[in-house]
């Protein structure tokens, strides 16, 4: 969906390094996640945030952590990368409002960590 | 293309076939369903969705049923074509408007 976009779309990095995904929406919606998937796996979530002050763990917090700088903007930083945070990665947003969780994906972001 | 479908079950469909994707879900409290298709190398596309005071709803070629006695649903896609090739997972929604996802049905459209 072209209304949520990721940064960078692939990434390649080693062991031990800091690294941030970007990800911005224009559809004004409040709620926003970040999610990996692996392969034959669903979607694990990381982190999910309800309103700009609000950050809360998902399933899978540790070893990552993450910034709402803006309704629009959500960032998810790898403090320090580990191979088995090789996935792909998924940015969401939802609209509280609809009284519903539809969530609205982006393009995914490829890591590899060396 | 990415493996996101890798091990996943697998339904071979002959192009103009219908199909039926189906999905046990798991918790008895869920109040609304959602159908996702994830194509190769994408993010995850919204199909249909259907609350629970549903057993059916209807879209653009595809119908989505809900049995709630069995915690079942199925995605039913009629007259499929190539462009229906993906992985199409289900996601329940349940307390404090979360959303849980399965794994996912691996769809190949036969031409």
């Amino acid at each position: 969906d072209a209304d949520v976009t990721q940064t960078p779309r692939n990434r390649i990095t080693k062991t031990g390094k800091r690294i941030m995904l970007e990800c911005s929406q224009t559809k004004g919606h409040d709620r926003m996640y970040w999610y990996r998937q692996d392969p034959g796996l669903g979607l694990q979530l990381i982190y999910y945030s309800f309103d700009v002050k609000d950050i809360n763990k998902g399933e899978i917090s540790d070893g990552y952590s993450v910034s709402r700088q803006a309704q629009a903007k959500f960032s998810l930083s790898l403090e320090s990368a580990i191979p088995n945070q090789t996935a792909l990665y998924f940015c969401a947003t939802s609209d509280s409002s609809t009284g519903t969780e539809t969530q609205y994906f982006g393009p995914g972001t490829r890591l590899l960590v060396l | 293309g990415e493996s996101v479908g890798l091990h996943l079950p697998t339904l071979s469909v002959q192009e103009g076939d219908n199909s039926i994707i189906n999905c046990a879900y798991s918790n008895s409290a869920s109040d609304y369903f959602i159908w996702y298709k994830q194509e190769s190398g994408k993010g995850p596309q919204f199909i249909i969705d259907i609350r629970s005071n549903m057993d059916k709803r209807q879209g653009q070629r595809v119908t989505v049923l809900l049995n709630k006695t069995v915690k079942h649903l199925s995605l039913q896609i009629a007259a499929t074509q190539p462009g229906d090739s993906a992985v199409y997972f289900c996601a329940e929604q349940y307390g404090n408007n979360r959303l849980a996802f399965g794994k996912g049905n691996q769809v190949v459209v036969i031409p």
